[in-house]
């Protein structure tokens, strides 16, 4: 069964709404969650790594006020789309790794496609 | 830095015919290979894993092995499926998996009846 369980699968919005996408760990204790974004025909750009408890780290030429990420708990890591505009369409996929499995491969969501009108 | 370069698509076969994607790969240490797969709307789903020389991955008919002396991860089947139609990624982490991937660029892979 699923082990990364990520919501909403779709959403469509007008500009400048604020969206939340969430990533939930179903078996085991995320200890660090990694949020990509997909451009259609494009491989997955790493935006940022976020672990339980602090501050997300993100990658150069990300936006961290555009893109708000909250790991509050061990299972549960939230990614934000502030403002969001049209260029900020795309397809984001959550990932999870835990420390105590560190040598084990990450667990992907399905991804969230997001359009903005 | 460490960067994964890989045979770029669209690849299009006939049922039963003998895929291979190629893969390789630039890393400093010794790096963990992986072969994802995604298939239309959906997330990434691990495929295959090599985590040190010579390790073959294998999973579903599909097999790779990791090779240092050629920097190499390439992907192969030997008969394909309809089913198996999805876009391909090769990546690599130094850390086993856990920690942030590099990925090549994918290769979508269409399989006619």
């Amino acid at each position: 069964g699923a082990v990364v369980s990520q919501h909403p699968s779709w959403v469509i919005c007008k500009s400048g709404t604020s969206v939340k996408i969430e990533c939930r760990s179903l078996d085991f204790q995320a200890t660090t969650m990694f949020w990509y974004r997909q451009f259609p025909k494009q491989s997955l750009m790493l935006m940022a790594t976020s672990n339980e408890g602090s501050k997300a780290t993100y990658e150069q030429g990300v936006e961290k006020d555009k893109f708000l990420i909250n790991h509050a708990s061990l299972t549960l890591s939230t990614l934000t789309v502030t403002s969001a505009h049209p260029e900020d369409s795309s397809f984001y996929i959550c990932s999870t790794a835990s420390f105590e499995q560190r040598n084990q491969p990450q667990h992907f969501g399905d991804g969230t496609r997001l359009s903005i009108l | 830095g460490d960067s994964v370069t890989q045979m770029e698509g669209p690849v299009t076969l006939s049922e039963e015919a003998f895929l291979t994607i190629n893969c390789t790969y630039t890393a400093t240490g010794y790096p963990s290979l992986f072969w994802y797969v995604q298939y239309p709307g959906e997330g990434l789903q691990l495929l295959l894993k090599a985590t040190k020389a010579d390790d073959k991955g294998s999973n579903k008919g599909f097999e790779a092995t990791y090779r240092k002396e050629t920097t190499s991860f390439h992907l192969e089947k030997g008969s394909v499926q309809v089913s198996d139609s999805a876009v391909y990624f090769c990546a690599l982490g130094t850390q086993g998996g856990s920690e942030k991937l590099v990925f090549g660029k994918g290769t979508k892979l269409t399989v006619n009846p």
